[in-house]
């Protein structure tokens, strides 16, 4: 069974600085995807951005970007220019490329406050 | 266009009663989520719908909880007997199918609160 892992609970970042949020996870499979979301209070998961296992290059959504190591098991999400905005509940999670089911596995999660 | 939406936002409810919770997905979709997140948890899969398949149970935590789906529209989550260990946000998803990659959409959750 796959596992995600994220180990911060918290993190701080001033306004306009950059932050970094780390994952790892397990797994014996080679095809699959990574994502992290966001949950700001309303509770609604928004797809941040995403990563198929294949692809050597990084992916990046306008100030975000991801750093995957697929060696190392790592999957982490940097943040640039942070706004006040982005302060949310941030997940990362692992979906299976094979096999019926699409199911998604999450980490606990992260819980990031931007300080204006 | 519209989102998935969920009924009742929040439900209270006490120890031993039946709820049952309500996902109408995105039109169109075939693939069908249901999500539990506990208090400062990650989302846990529960169950998984995809067109006319057999649905995979695999993530239901007993038998206390069961889900249906009509055809590719609306889902019923019911939890039997409820407990105060229930009490989490249950989400919904849905996509456009479950083969290779489609984005999962997510509801807004219905909060559970169990006394």
């Amino acid at each position: 069974a796959q596992t995600v892992t994220q180990s911060q609970p918290e993190m701080s970042v001033q306004e306009a600085e950059t932050v970094t949020l780390s994952c790892t996870y397990d797994t014996s499979e080679s095809d699959y995807y990574l994502f992290w979301y966001k949950q700001p209070p309303s509770r609604q998961m928004i797809l941040v951005i995403r990563q198929e296992a294949y692809k050597q290059q990084n992916a990046t959504e306008n100030r975000f970007s991801v750093n995957f190591q697929k060696a190392a098991k790592s999957f982490s999400l940097k943040i640039s220019d942070s706004q006040l905005g982005d302060a949310a509940m941030y997940f990362c999670a692992y979906r299976s490329r094979t096999g019926a089911n699409s199911k998604l596995t999450f980490g606990k999660g992260i819980t990031l406050s931007v300080r204006p | 266009g519209a989102g998935v939406s969920q009924s009742p936002s929040n439900k209270v409810t006490e120890k031993g009663k039946d709820v049952e919770l309500r996902c109408d997905p995105i039109s169109g979709h075939t693939a069908l989520y249901w999500y539990r997140q506990r208090l400062g948890q990650g989302l846990e899969f529960l169950i998984y719908f995809q067109g006319n398949s057999a649905p995979d149970k695999s993530g239901l935590p007993s038998d206390r909880f069961s889900a249906e789906r009509t055809g590719e529209s609306v889902s019923t989550l019911t939890i039997q007997r409820t407990q105060q260990e229930d009490s989490a946000v249950y989400l919904c998803a849905s996509s456009l199918a479950a083969a290779d990659y489609n984005e999962q959409f997510f509801g807004p959750g219905t909060r559970l609160t169990v006394l």
